[in-house]
């Protein structure tokens, strides 16, 4: 299996919701990572887990919570969100235990905050 | 962090013709150069890299080329097809061979005429 899947494929969620995002993976692989990307602009970087461990925040507001359960999971807990954080959310993952850097996307999931 | 420039925004040629797209980075200890290609409504997904120790790859129709001099590498595709349309992003990153979340380019629009 060398997909990333990630759920829901479209969220709409009010700004007093709270809301996941989920993503999984089973090709062993033990960095995952979370990108946001608004249209028309490349994907941005968030949070980095590796072994499970949150190596990387990007200076991303609390409203936002990343949660790595375990090797083959990651959540993102949306709460209290603004408008503006509408936008496609990307859950990748790559091999961190040799030299591969290649990071695999998942589809996605479409935000979108009222 | 790295500072990337990826020229041009968008590039349009015709089916058959060749592209090539720039990407320049900032840090000189970048070791990795990926590019990446995006379909509307799809995921990113790795189409070439290189590393720092080699100049040039080739895979069928698309290669890389690196000048770590200058500080700059490049996306070649030739006799393109319109399946080639789509966004590219660079991606120069340093790694350690951990785990690194990416730093895109702004994206090139390639257009394919028919």
């Amino acid at each position: 299996d060398t997909e990333v899947t990630q759920t829901p494929k479209h969220l709409v969620m009010g700004m007093t919701n709270k809301k996941s995002l989920k993503c999984e993976q089973h090709m062993g692989h033990r960095a995952m990572y979370w990108y946001k990307q608004k249209a028309k602009k490349p994907p941005e970087l968030m949070f980095v887990y590796s072994y499970e461990k949150l190596s990387i925040n990007e200076s991303v507001p609390s409203r936002f919570s990343p949660e790595c359960p375990n090797s083959s999971l990651l959540n993102l807990h949306l709460h209290a969100l603004q408008p503006e954080d509408s936008a496609l959310y990307l859950c990748a993952s790559s091999p961190s235990w040799t030299p591969v850097y290649e990071q695999y996307f998942g589809p996605g999931t479409r935000l979108t905050v009222t | 962090g790295e500072n990337v420039e990826q020229h041009p925004s968008t590039l349009s040629v015709q089916e058959g013709d060749s592209a090539v797209i720039k990407c320049t980075y900032s840090d000189s200890a970048s070791n990795y150069f990926p590019w990446y290609k995006q379909e509307l409504g799809k995921r990113p997904q790795l189409i070439i890299d290189i590393r720092s120790n080699v100049g040039e790859k080739k895979d069928q129709r698309i290669a890389v080329t690196l000048n770590k001099t200058a500080k700059h590498f490049s996306l070649h595709i030739t006799e393109t097809q319109p399946e080639d349309s789509a966004v590219y992003f660079c991606a120069p990153l340093y790694s350690g061979g951990g785990a690194d979340g990416l730093t895109f380019g702004k994206g090139t629009h390639l257009i394919i005429q028919p």
